[in-house]
């Protein structure tokens, strides 16, 4: 009930294209969804969070769509470009806990 | 400083040999938290400090690890006697607030431990 199930694994896609990578999650006390990016030698860095009160938030290029009643939740990367090739984490922490529980991560490669 | 800095950077050591990882988080941040991150996976929980308090060690995988924050700023990672299943990354963490995981988390770069 504490995981976060990513996929894809990995992920290519064209410059200019739409990145889109998902998750799903099990525990509904979770109320915090934070998308991580993390390029090689460096610790991950937030992306993009979102509440269950809303179901979309918007930032720049990245937006996270929120589904709760099928409890998933999805990263869209518009226009994609090879700067953001990177491997992209979905976690999930809920009030009474104190750790982000986090997916299995998704390398991203954008091809010019 | 202006991030989260660890060091070393990169540490080998033999199968039985003590380890010790030093985390120095943003300046007046109250949460601390210890990752281990394996080759190609997300990071998984060690431990959480809210300034010197070890508030959660649930993670910490055995009793060979043991982590510190004394004084409430810099904090340790230990690990006795290695062996090669530590081999991993280990990710320090830290945010504004007490409370922990719904804050947002800003990482170091990690120290990434190799048991030969």
């Amino acid at each position: 009930q504490q995981q976060v199930k990513q996929s894809p694994q990995s992920l290519i896609v064209q410059k200019g294209g739409i990145s889109i990578i998902n998750c799903a999650y099990e525990n509904t006390a979770f109320d915090y969804f934070p998308w991580y990016q993390q390029f090689p030698g460096k610790g991950p860095a937030l992306l993009i969070a979102i509440r269950p009160d809303v179901s979309e938030k918007k930032e720049g290029r990245f937006t996270i769509s929120f589904n709760k009643s099928a409890k998933q939740f999805s990263l869209h990367i518009m226009d994609s470009q090879p700067g953001d090739s990177a491997t992209y984490f979905c976690a999930a922490s809920s009030p009474s806990n104190y750790q982000l529980i986090w997916g299995a991560g998704t390398k991203l490669i954008i091809k010019p | 400083g202006a991030g989260v800095s660890q060091s070393p950077r990169y540490k080998v050591a033999k199968r039985g040999q003590d380890v010790a990882l030093r985390c120095d988080p943003i300046s007046g941040h109250v949460s601390l938290f210890w990752y281990q991150q394996a080759l190609g996976q997300g990071p998984e929980f060690l431990t959480y400090f809210q300034n010197e308090a070890q508030l959660d060690k649930s993670g910490l995988p055995s009793d060979r690890f043991f982590a510190e924050r004394p004084e409430g700023s810099v904090s340790t990672l230990k690990i006795q006697r290695t062996q090669q299943e530590d081999s991993a990354v280990y990710l320090c963490a830290s945010s504004s607030l007490a409370g922990g995981g719904t804050d947002t988390q800003y990482f170091g770069p990690g120290t990434r431990l190799t048991v030969l």
